[in-house]
């Protein structure tokens, strides 16, 4: 089974609306983190916001959020007033602490493109 | 440097060469991943360092594929008898911290590698 899933290959926005990239996740590790990442045609991978699992928060920088929920396994990024500059692939992603591993699994992405 | 720099940026190799590729993390950075990003796989966890030590070997696709670190800094991938299912942009993150703290990774441009 997958443990990172972003079911939308692709979306399009109009420019300033507010966007959502879903991603759920699997795990039976109590302690993990979640990460997005963007990623522009210029291939580099951009950090764009953190959630703990134990954070009684969502997690938020600048024009970023993230909707945690937690006992849906969902960690969705929201977007705030799109920008063209937010055209990109972003990735979500998973680190789990219990199995000693800790590398990140990445989501197949969603493809992100604003409209003017 | 101020971020994760790669070389080379590109390379083109043919069938069945070693090919040696090369990661300067962020100074200071005890933690460095390597990654293979690719149209069927998407983005995959290869190795974890932990200063020099690599406890997490887990995404080595083979024992073709093989990784150091010296110093606790550089690091080289090195593929050997490259294969056509190798082309991949390969990529090395690092961050401050490794299993302790919730670190970002912080990922270099990455290096295309096109086996022929």
């Amino acid at each position: 089974a997958q443990k990172i899933t972003q079911t939308q290959p692709g979306m399009f926005v109009q420019e300033k609306e507010a966007v959502t990239l879903d991603c759920t996740y699997d795990t039976s590790d109590p302690s993990y983190g979640l990460f997005w990442y963007k990623q522009p045609s210029s291939g580099e991978m951009i950090f764009l916001i953190y959630q703990g699992s134990y954070d009684q928060q969502n997690a938020t920088e600048g024009r970023y959020s993230l909707n945690f929920q937690k006992a849906r396994k969902s960690a969705n990024l929201v977007i705030s007033a799109s920008q063209l500059g937010d055209s990109a692939m972003y990735f979500c992603a998973m680190r789990e602490r219990g199995g000693g591993a800790d590398g990140l699994t990445f989501g197949k992405g969603t493809h992100l493109i604003i409209q003017p | 440097g101020a971020g994760v720099s790669q070389s080379p940026s590109n390379k083109v190799t043919e069938k069945g060469k070693d090919v040696e590729l090369r990661c300067d993390p962020i100074s200071g950075h005890t933690a460095l991943y390597w990654y293979r990003q690719s149209l069927g796989q998407g983005l995959e966890f290869l190795i974890y360092f932990q200063g020099n030590s690599a406890p997490d070997k887990s995404g080595l696709p083979s024992d073709r594929f093989s990784a150091e670190r010296t110093g606790g800094s550089v690091s080289t991938l090195t593929i050997q008898r490259t294969q056509q299912e190798d082309s991949a942009v390969y990529l090395c993150a690092s961050s401050p911290l490794g299993l302790a703290g919730a670190y970002e990774q912080y990922f270099g441009p990455g290096t295309r590698l096109t086996v022929t």
